[in-house]
Parts: C-alpha cells; structure tokens; sequence
C-alpha cells in the first residue's frame, strides 16, 4: 500500500525556520515526483513546490509565494522528502501535504501536518 | 502562472440534484485539467484527471467534460458523502495551480 506521512509541523515565529519531512512507503521513491501543497485556514489549496525523480536529476521548481525561501530535498536512501521553509511569514501558516505526481496529477496525499507562524 | 476561476465559490444542493461545477482557465490547458474532492480534516482526493478520466474506484456519478479553457466536473445525483469542497488544477505549464474550491453544502 502506498502511504505518505508527514511530521515536523510546529508553532514558529515570523522570521523563523522549521523543516517538514514526508515518510514515503510501498513505492519505488527515488523515481517519484514528489510535492508538498499547502492550505491555510478558510482558503484553498495552493501548490508550493516539487522535486523531479532521480533520473531527471532531482530538479525542483517553486511556486512564486514561496520561491527563495523554501527548499524541497529528498533522502532516496530512506523514502523521504523534506521541506526546509525559512524567512517564515504569517501567511505560511497552514496544513502542508506531501503527495506525489502520478502522471500529470496527484496521488496518493499524505494526511499533512499544521504549521503555524504567529508571534 | 495559469490562473484557475472557479464558479460558483459555494453551492447548496440536496440529495439526489444534479450538481454542475465550472473552471475556467486563464489560458488552454488542453485536457490537463484534474478535479479533487476534499472533505475537512482528510487528505483531498483526486476524482477525474485528463478532464475526464475516472480515477478507479470513484463513483460512476462522477463525471468530467471540457477542453481548452472550459472544464466541467458533474455529480449526477448528489448523496450524503459528496458534501465538500471541490477543486480543479492544472497540470499545463510546469508551475501546477489550483481553483479557489466550490464547497458544496447540504440544503
């Protein structure tokens, strides 16, 4: 069964910097494409960013609201994605998923974890 | 970026209605338009990609319709575990976005 579950969500201070990672299992993880999507409360969901399969040479590309500031990585070794966010803003806050590109869409999608930048 | 509207933002339905969900993109996407259903505190989850390709085992009254900037996504009768929030997104250009949702609600 293919899963994904996400950790690392945290209350953090505007300014500051937190690192989410994703646990992938019951798929070959180093040719995924992978990405994060985020929601922030009463909104919708917005994409933030992926890194491309090994075999394309783990690129990445970022969402302009984020591009600077956020960092997707992977560790092949261990089936897990990360998301390094600094520079964090209010408007960061919200749920991050972590879900995969089966074709051109996505699944499966973890269950996401809550990030919270306030003061 | 390929800005996505969706229309309406919200709606009120009963069981049994014919529900109908429009996106319109900012420019053609072609058929690289997939719909999701979304449900507080679960993970969203993809219904049609390719504009009308059912995603196995998803509801035969699901359906999607539409090409270049217009997509449809169709529920033909409405049952009591379709009440959420819906979104369209592109998979055209590299930057993948998302519709601003349609939350559909019990009458």
């Amino acid at each position: 069964e293919v899963q994904l579950v996400e950790s690392g969500g945290n209350l953090v201070k505007p300014g500051g910097s937190l690192r989410l990672s994703c646990a992938a299992s019951g798929f070959t993880f180093n040719d995924a494409w992978m990405s994060w999507v985020r929601q922030a409360p009463g909104k919708g969901l917005e994409w933030v960013g992926r890194i491309k399969g090994k075999s394309v040479g783990e690129t990445t590309d970022y969402a302009a609201t984020v591009k600077g500031r956020f960092t997707i990585s992977r560790d092949d070794s261990n089936s897990t994605l990360f998301l390094q966010m600094n520079s964090l803003k209010t408007e960061d806050t919200g749920v991050y998923y972590c879900t995969m590109e089966m074709g051109r869409w996505f699944d499966p999608w973890g269950q996401g974890t809550l990030v919270t930048v306030s003061s | 970026d390929i800005q996505l509207t969706q229309s309406p933002s919200s709606l009120s339905a009963s069981i049994g209605d014919r529900v109908t969900i429009s996106c319109r993109t900012s420019q053609s996407v072609y058929t690289y338009l997939n719909w999701y259903q979304h449900k507080p505190g679960e993970a969203p989850k993809v219904l049609l990609y390719g504009s009308s390709n059912l995603q196995t085992g998803v509801p035969s009254r699901f359906s999607g319709s539409g090409s270049g900037t217009d997509f449809t996504l169709t529920i033909s009768s409405l049952q009591p575990e379709d009440f959420a929030t819906y979104y369209c997104q592109q998979s055209h250009s590299s930057l993948w976005t998302f519709g601003q949702g349609t939350k559909v609600e019990i009458k």
